[in-house]
């Protein structure tokens, strides 16, 4: 079965710097997801990837998909404290089946 | 549009009991899917419904089950509560089922099994 590996596993940001979050699969991804996630709360989509090598951008969070769609990273810009929370990444390996999440990053924005 | 709701958002069992945790997806979707969240598992995906018909399961003991009104609305049930289901429960809704579908999350239902 297909599994997702997220690294870091925590990480704890200055405002204003720039940070980035791993998500590997051990299988080639059909499509690959990233969620945020407020403690306790259930998920926010942010951005869905399906093709080797996109890249889309939402606001400050960009995320990637590599060309061989095994991995996707997601990068913050000038963090802000709103971006706390817990990143998860979702994936797909075919059409009909469920998704499967990572484990998380939980990050952490301080002033 | 209404988000997805979910009912309880919190509840504390015993073991041995039963519960029922309803999930009311956004208007017009017709995919429900049940996930359970715990610290040490992460995420894990229990079953999806689509139009009153399961779709997938995951890998769950039977004492988990659920199912999907024909108003889309969608209960699930865990019978004979272990304290290792302590867990947040989440759905999620989308338009279709299958892939590449953005699913939606509820607020969670928070599970407390003492």
């Amino acid at each position: 079965s297909q599994e997702l590996e997220q690294s870091p596993q925590s990480l704890i940001v200055q405002e204003g710097k720039n940070l980035t979050i791993n998500c590997t699969s051990s299988k080639t991804l059909y499509g690959l997801y990233w969620y945020k996630q407020k403690y306790g709360e259930g998920l926010i989509f942010l951005m869905m990837l399906q093709k080797g090598g996109e890249e889309k951008s939402h606001e400050k969070i960009t995320a990637k998909l590599d060309e061989k769609k095994q991995q996707s990273s997601l990068h913050i810009t000038a963090s802000q404290p709103s971006h706390a929370g817990i990143y998860l990444c979702g994936a797909e390996n075919s059409g009909n089946t469920p998704l499967v999440f990572g484990k998380g990053t939980r990050l952490s924005v301080i002033a | 549009k209404a988000g997805v709701t979910q009912t309880p958002r919190y509840l504390i069992k015993t073991r041995g009991q039963q519960v029922t945790l309803s999930c009311s997806p956004i208007s017009g979707h017709r995919s429900v899917s049940w996930y359970q969240q715990t610290p040490g598992q992460g995420l894990q995906f229990l079953f999806e419904y689509f139009s009153e018909t399961q779709r997938n399961k995951g890998n769950f003991p039977g004492r988990f089950s659920g199912r999907q009104f024909s108003n889309s609305r969608s209960e699930m049930n865990v019978s004979t509560l272990e304290l290792g289901d302590s867990a947040l429960y989440l759905c999620a809704s989308s338009e279709l089922a299958g892939g590449l579908n953005e699913q939606f999350f509820g607020p969670g239902t928070r599970l407390t099994v003492l």
